[in-house]
């Protein structure tokens, strides 16, 4: 049973415009939910996250929208750069992230230059 | 800040041998610690949470005798895969959490590549 659901393994974007990465859960006692970065052969890098009492959250070029109803939430990169090329995932907690991530599969974006 | 290490970063061992990674939170105390297992383009998988100074909680499906976690401080936790076979081949990695409250975020370790032989 996954919960957290990230349907697009792969986005191919052009530097400088926006990349969205999308996200769906099913678990409605989510309430925390995180982005991180991904690199090949190192740890995720946590890039922003969001708590259930927003809908949206911004830090620089990064942007995390979320839709409770829906069950919905998104990454936006703008302006993309080639050095945000790597595997995103997104991950999910309840209690405000004092409990274990349920992490989704991971999109690999690609920004070309 | 909020940097967390593992060591090794790769390691080769023969079947039947038993292997440690260590992970260490070096400039906070962490509380918390969890590992995770990633298999090849696949999500990370939480295989335990362990709090200092007390007994690891495993994941449904992971064999607590074969994958021994100890936090002895709240810096340091270590993972021993125990009588490696080559299906224990992966990328370990850890996390590290300051406290339990509302928004503390994990971070992460580097990883460790184990290839079992």
């Amino acid at each position: 049973d996954q919960q957290v659901k990230q349907n697009s393994p792969s986005l191919s974007v052009q530097e400088g415009r926006i990349s969205i990465l999308n996200c769906d859960y099913t678990n409605s006692m989510f309430d925390y939910f995180l982005w991180y970065k991904k690199y090949p052969a190192e740890g995720p890098t946590f890039l922003i996250s969001i708590s259930s009492i927003k809908d949206k959250n911004e830090d620089g070029r990064f942007t995390v929208f979320l839709n409770k109803s829906a069950k919905h939430l998104s990454l936006h990169i703008v302006p993309s750069q080639p050095g945000d090329s790597a595997v995103y995932f997104c991950a999910a907690s309840r209690q405000g992230g004092s409990e274990k991530l349920v992490f989704g599969k991971g999109t690999k974006l690609t920004v070309n230059p | 800040g909020a940097v967390v290490s593992q060591h090794p970063s790769r390691v080769i061992c023969k079947s039947g041998t038993s292997v440690k990674i260590e992970c260490r939170s070096l400039d906070f105390q962490a509380t918390t610690m969890f590992w995770y297992r990633q298999f090849p383009k696949q999500s990370l998988m939480l295989m335990a949470t362990s709090n200092e100074g007390s007994k690891a909680t495993y994941e449904q499906g992971v064999e607590k005798d074969k994958f021994l976690i100890n936090h002895a401080s709240l810096t340091l936790s270590t993972l021993t895969v125990t009588s490696a076979h080559p299906e224990d081949s992966s990328f370990y990695i850890c996390s590290a959490r300051v406290g339990g409250g509302w928004g503390e975020t994990q971070y992460f370790g580097p990883g460790t590549r184990l290839l079992v032989l």
